[in-house]
């Protein structure tokens, strides 16, 4: 049972566009909600995470968009770069220390 | 600071074999995680360790068991492995069980014949 649904599956971007990737979440015991950047053969890595109190976290070009009413949270990339190029994966947990609950991923290629 | 590396990257083995897979965890962190990564899917949580005992565990059998050592380096054993256990296991550690995020390694590769 997938906890975290996680759209669109690809997305394609031009140098210098916005990247925007949504999740949604059924679980409201979920108080930490994290999005992984993963390239090809490596691990995931942190890129920036979210708490329920908070509409909105900025870090640098990364966004964070959270809607506890609709359950739903989004990163949206700004200025886009070819080396964005990589799987984005939303996660949710019951804390930011426990088990975390991935969605299934977004492929995104940045075009030069 | 050293982050959190696995041994061996890839591994071959046979329908019906064990295997063991090894994590030594970032320095100072004394939680560590493993997860399932199959091709083209977001990872899928195992089992957590904390001090040394299994704090959490995902939909997984029995037969995924783990270990965490004193200097929180920990193990995966996989005992009878099938086909469909073909995949990256990635090891995550972080600082306590409610606190930081997790630092993954880069996984092992493993392919089941």
């Amino acid at each position: 049972q997938q906890q975290v649904k996680q759209s669109p599956q690809s997305l394609i971007v031009q140098k210098g566009g916005i990247s925007i990737i949504n999740c949604a979440y059924e679980n409201t015991a979920f108080d930490y909600f994290p999005w992984y950047q993963q390239f090809p053969g490596k691990g995931p890595a942190l890129l920036i995470a979210i708490r329920p109190d908070v509409s909105e976290k900025k870090e640098g070009r990364f966004t964070i968009s959270f809607n506890k009413s609709a359950k739903q949270f989004s990163l949206h990339i700004m200025d886009s770069q070819p080396g964005d190029s990589a799987t984005y994966f939303c996660a949710a947990s019951i804390n930011s220390g426990y088990a975390l609950n991935f969605g299934k991923g977004t492929s995104l290629l940045v075009t030069p | 600071e050293t982050g959190v590396t696995q041994s061996p990257t890839h591994l071959i083995k046979t329908r019906g074999q064990q295997v063991t897979l090894r994590c030594s965890s970032q320095s100072g962190h004394n939680t560590v995680s493993w997860y399932q990564q199959a091709l083209g899917q977001g990872p899928q949580f195992i089992f957590q360790y904390y001090r040394e005992e299994e704090n959490g565990r995902g939909n997984f059998p029995p037969r995924f068991s783990g270990l965490q050592f004193p200097n929180y380096s920990s193990e995966l054993n996989v005992n009878a492995l099938e086909l469909d256990d073909s995949a990256l296991y990635l090891c995550a550690s972080s600082l306590g069980t409610t606190t930081g995020g997790y630092t993954f390694g880069s996984g092992t590769r493993l392919t089941v014949v």
